[in-house]
C-alpha cells in the first residue's frame, strides 16, 4: 500500500519568514495529494490540494509543488503569520478502481512561527 | 463548522468496557471514513463506509467494528478497550465514494482508557 514520509516532524520559524514541508510517497499511482492543517484541539481542515497532472498551485501565501519523477511534493508557507501555528499534515491517495480510494496521511509537522 | 457531528465529545472508561462512538456526517455525504489519532500521532485511517457498505479498510484492530447505517449515519465500537487505545477519534465524511475531494471531519471523540 501507500507510504507517505513527512518531513520535518517540527519545524520553527520566524514570523514573516517562510516555510517549507516535504513528502515522500511511494506508490507511482497515486494521483491526488491534499494538505490538512489541524490546530491545536481542533479538527483537520483542508488548505490545499494538487493532483498529479499539475506541478504547481498556489493560494494566496500557500502553495504546493509536485514532482511526480521523484515522488515527492512540498508546502510553501510565505510571509507567515502567527495564526499559521499548527501542525500539518500531507496526504496521498491511491488511485484504486472508483470508490475504493484510500487516503494515507503523513505523520505531521508541528510547525511554530516565533513572533 | 463543518457539518459533521460526533457523539460524545469525550469519553472515560475502564479496560475490558466496551464504547461506541456516533457520526452524523454531512447533508448529502454518503462516504463515513473513521481516523484514529493517539497523542501527537498522526491520522490512522480506520474505515470507510460508503452509502451503508465498507469500502476499504485500515489497520482496523479486529477488536474495533463499525457500521453504517440507512440514514448514513455511522458508529464505531471499540470493545475489550486496552490502555493504548486512548486516542482521538475522528469521523470524515466526504461527497463521492473515494476521497479525491475534501474530507470534512468532525470535532472527534476523545477516549481516555484508564
Amino acid at each position: 500500500g501507500e507510504n507517505v514520509e513527512q518531513h520535518p516532524s517540527t519545524l520553527s520559524v520566524q514570523e514573516g519568514d517562510s516555510a517549507v514541508i516535504k513528502c515522500t510517497y511511494s506508490d507511482s499511482a497515486s494521483n491526488y495529494f491534499p494538505w490538512y492543517k489541524q490546530e491545536l484541539g481542533k479538527r483537520p481542515q483542508l488548505i490545499i490540494d494538487i493532483r498529479s497532472n499539475v506541478g504547481e498551485k498556489k493560494d494566496q501565501r500557500i502553495a504546493v509543488t509536485l514532482n511526480k519523477t521523484a515522488k515527492h511534493f512540498s508546502l510553501h508557507i510565505t510571509e507567515t503569520q502567527p495564526e499559521d501555528s499548527a501542525v500539518y499534515f500531507c496526504a496521498g491517495e491511491q488511485d484504486a478502481n472508483f470508490g475504493n480510494e484510500k487516503l494515507t496521511f503523513g505523520t505531521g509537522t508541528r510547525l511554530t512561527i516565533i513572533p | 463548522d463543518s457539518g459533521v457531528t460526533q457523539t460524545p465529545k469525550h469519553l472515560i472508561t475502564a479496560t475490558g468496557q466496551r464504547v461506541t462512538l456516533r457520526c452524523s456526517p454531512r447533508s448529502g455525504d454518503l462516504s463515513v471514513y473513521w481516523y484514529q489519532q493517539s497523542l501527537d500521532q498522526g491520522l490512522q485511517f480506520l474505515i470507510q463506509y460508503y452509502n451503508g457498505e465498507e469500502r476499504a479498510k485500515g489497520n482496523i484492530l479486529e477488536r474495533f467494528s463499525a457500521q453504517q447505517f440507512p440514514d448514513l449515519h455511522s458508529e464505531l465500537n471499540l470493545s475489550s478497550l486496552e490502555l493504548g487505545d486512548s486516542a482521538l477519534y475522528f469521523c470524515a465524511s466526504s461527497v463521492v465514494p473515494g476521497t479525491t475531494g475534501e474530507l470534512f471531519f468532525g470535532e472527534g471523540s476523545r477516549l481516555t482508557v484508564l
